[in-house]
């Protein structure tokens, strides 16, 4: 089956640390790649995205590339602020040509900025 | 445009009752698809709707249904309470008219429910 392993955390970094967050991933099939954060209280946004291998996904300072051969989709920030605080998920979702897949998330990583 | 709205936010049902959680998909979209997130399991996927039909389905028991309406309002019922259901249940709309692999979900801010 399809798995996504990140790290849980807490991670506590102070503000404009560089952040990584790894993420592994399983699939049977060549999935789409996804980086969700939860602000506390509030549902699912999605951060960023990539399609296929080597694929750089970007968004408000985020990074991450798709890493067919070691199966990884890191996400990385060169300076996080105090308003990154959130829960971070790393997701897959595979083309199955039927109905739309669910995606697969990890067990999220919560991620704390101290001033 | 509208963002996912679902309703009520929050629930306090006790055991064996059944309950109904409602979910507004942004306007255009017609894939509805619903997750169950608890601190111990995660985010683990219900179901997906298009067009008032289940597509896909993911492993949890008879218990938890679910339906779309032809204005893709969906629904998801839990019968027969049981204590371990209590989370936040996550409604996630798409324009994906097929499964592809790019599968783009915008997500609502969830139902709270308590079981007791």
């Amino acid at each position: 089956g399809n798995s996504v392993t990140q790290m849980e955390g807490p991670v506590t970094l102070s503000e404009e640390a560089f952040l990584t967050i790894n993420c592994t991933y399983t699939a049977t099939g060549y999935p789409s790649l996804f980086w969700y954060v939860q602000y506390p209280g509030e549902g699912l946004q999605l951060l960023l995205k990539a399609t296929k291998a080597d694929d750089k996904g970007s968004n408000k300072g985020f990074e991450a590339t798709y890493r067919k051969e070691t199966t990884s989709f890191h996400l990385e920030k060169g300076s996080v602020q105090v308003s990154d605080s959130a829960v971070y998920f790393c997701a897959l979702s595979i083309s199955s040509g039927g109905g739309a897949d669910g995606l697969t998330f990890g067990k999220g990583t919560h991620l704390i900025i101290q001033p | 445009k509208a963002g996912v709205t679902q309703t009520p936010r929050y629930l306090i049902k006790t055991r064996g009752q059944q309950v109904t959680l409602s979910c507004s998909p942004i306007s255009g979209h017609r894939s509805v698809s619903w997750y169950q997130q608890t601190p111990g399991q995660g985010l683990q996927f219900l179901f997906e709707y298009f067009s008032e039909t289940q597509r896909n389905k993911g492993n949890f028991p008879g218990r938890f249904s679910g339906r779309q309406f032809s204005n893709s309002r969906s629904e998801m019922n839990v019968s027969t309470l049981e204590l371990g259901d209590s989370a936040l249940y996550l409604c996630a709309s798409s324009t994906a008219a097929r499964g592809g692999a790019y599968n783009e979900q915008f997500f609502g801010p969830g139902t709270r429910l308590t079981v007791l």
